[in-house]
């Protein structure tokens, strides 16, 4: 069973590069990180999965080290939008729980 | 179009009453899943099927019965309303199951039971 631990909540300034990081420690060789972010009164949406190094996309980066215990999602010049509960998710295709962990709610100032 | 939609978006009832959330899904996905976030933003799975057929049931109580007519649709009915039943109820689909599979949401059901 992946459990993930993330911080509860973290505060930022528009412009700047905003870094969660999540902590996995018994991964399984077969799980993928998935990272999803959700709004106030929306479902959960998508912005990156990786399973080792480094993952890029339009939305964000996914740094993954070697030992894959941690991963950390990178926001690059986050705005007032950006301001949302980011969840990190842990898994494969075995006959494991889907658990969603606590999640960290990312604040971002003006 | 909605990739993933759920109605109605409000439901506002009395306890002991039957109600039923509808889910559907136009992304062509096998498996689709209901979630229930509390007031405290907890996002706890409850069901999860594959092309029609119960893959992951939860701990939840059996007034909550999933209905999968095909594999496109995923209702929800839950019997005995209770107070604590109050909470956002989401919808989602994958093209894979587990957890490796990326997940699509509705927009979620705001259930309040009086």
């Amino acid at each position: 069973l992946a459990k993930t631990t993330q911080p509860i909540s973290m505060d930022s300034y528009e412009g700047q590069e905003v870094n969660i990081t999540c902590s996995h420690n018994n991964i399984a060789t077969n799980d993928y990180i998935t990272w999803y972010q959700q709004f106030p009164s929306q479902g959960p949406r998508f912005i990156i999965q990786g399973y080792k190094t480094k993952v890029t996309n339009e939305v964000a980066s996914l740094f993954i080290p070697a030992d894959r215990k941690s991963s950390t999602l990178s926001l690059p010049r986050v705005s007032l939008s950006d301001t949302a509960v980011y969840y990190c998710l842990v898994g494969g295709n075995r006959d494991d729980k889907i658990i969603f962990g606590k999640g960290t709610r990312l604040h971002i100032l003006p | 179009d909605t990739a993933v939609s759920q109605t109605p978006k409000y439901l506002v009832t009395q306890m002991g009453n039957d109600k039923s959330i509808k889910c559907e899904q136009n992304l062509g996905h096998d498996t689709m899943y209901w979630y229930k976030q509390d007031s405290k933003k907890f996002l706890k799975i409850m069901f999860s099927y594959n092309n029609k057929e119960l893959i992951i049931n939860e701990t939840v109580p059996n007034r909550f019965s999933p209905k999968s007519p095909d594999k496109a649709h995923l209702n929800l009915h839950i019997n005995s309303l209770e107070l604590g039943d109050s909470a956002v109820y989401f919808c989602a689909s994958s093209q894979f199951t587990r957890g490796a599979g990326v997940q699509y949401f509705g927009a979620g059901t705001r259930l309040s039971v009086l």
